[in-house]
């Protein structure tokens, strides 16, 4: 089956810097890549999310990026804010009999200080 | 818009006892949900794939007569946990699939619970 990998599991900034979090996947078939935002105590929160026939997507701050041929896929924060502290989660998913059913990575705790 | 709403938010029960979780799309009809469990500083860990009307399809490991998955509308989900201990206490999470070709999920805020 699939299998996602996620890093770094903790990554620290300042307020105002970047923060990069990458993720590696396994299965070739695999065409949809969304991202999460989980804040303690309450359920994922789409992002961003990036499918296969499209190598960079942006969204304000936000920014994703895949390369297929590597299998791994980026999310890109800029400006972060300490309203971006929370946990990260990529994901991967494929089509067919598999009714989109999502892997996710082990998760990144983002924590941006003022 | 994509709303998903799970109740309880949170629920307490003696050992033995089932607790029902249930989840609904407010805003869309949603042809699969999905039921996910996870642990303290842990990632998501998908339990069953639910599409409306039919069985749900249980991941491997997961025990499909201790969690039964209920999906009798296209806007409704259910999750019972029989005869709970307290080794099933987690953060139980559903999401919810509009129907083709779109893949995105969207999640319910979750249902802690605990087995006392």
């Amino acid at each position: 089956g699939e299998n996602v990998e996620q890093h770094p599991s903790t990554l620290s900034v300042q307020e105002g810097d970047s923060a990069v979090i990458k993720c590696t996947y396994s299965d070739s078939a695999s065409n949809y890549f969304p991202w999460y935002k989980q804040e303690l105590g309450k359920g994922p929160q789409l992002i961003i999310d990036i499918r296969s026939n499209v190598g960079e997507k942006k969204d304000q701050r936000i920014a994703v990026t895949l390369n297929k041929t590597a299998k791994h896929f980026s999310l890109h924060i800029t400006e972060t804010q300490p309203e971006d502290s929370a946990v990260y989660f990529c994901a991967a998913s494929k089509g067919g009999t598999s009714y989109g059913k999502l892997t996710f990575g082990q998760g990144t705790i983002l924590t941006v200080h003022p | 818009g994509a709303v998903v709403s799970q109740h309880p938010s949170w629920v307490i029960c003696k050992s033995g006892t089932s607790v029902k979780i249930e989840c609904r799309s407010l805003d869309f009809q949603a042809t699969t949900m999905f039921w996910y469990r996870q642990f303290p500083k842990q990632s998501l860990m998908l339990m069953a794939t639910s599409n409306e009307g039919s069985k749900a399809t249980y991941e491997q490991g997961v025990e499909k007569d201790k969690f039964l998955i209920n999906h009798a509308s296209l806007t409704l989900s259910t999750l019972t946990v029989t005869s709970a201990h307290p080794e099933d206490s987690s953060f139980y999470i559903c999401s919810a699939r509009p129907g083709p070709p779109g893949r995105t999920q969207y999640f319910g805020p979750g249902t802690r619970l605990t087995v006392l």
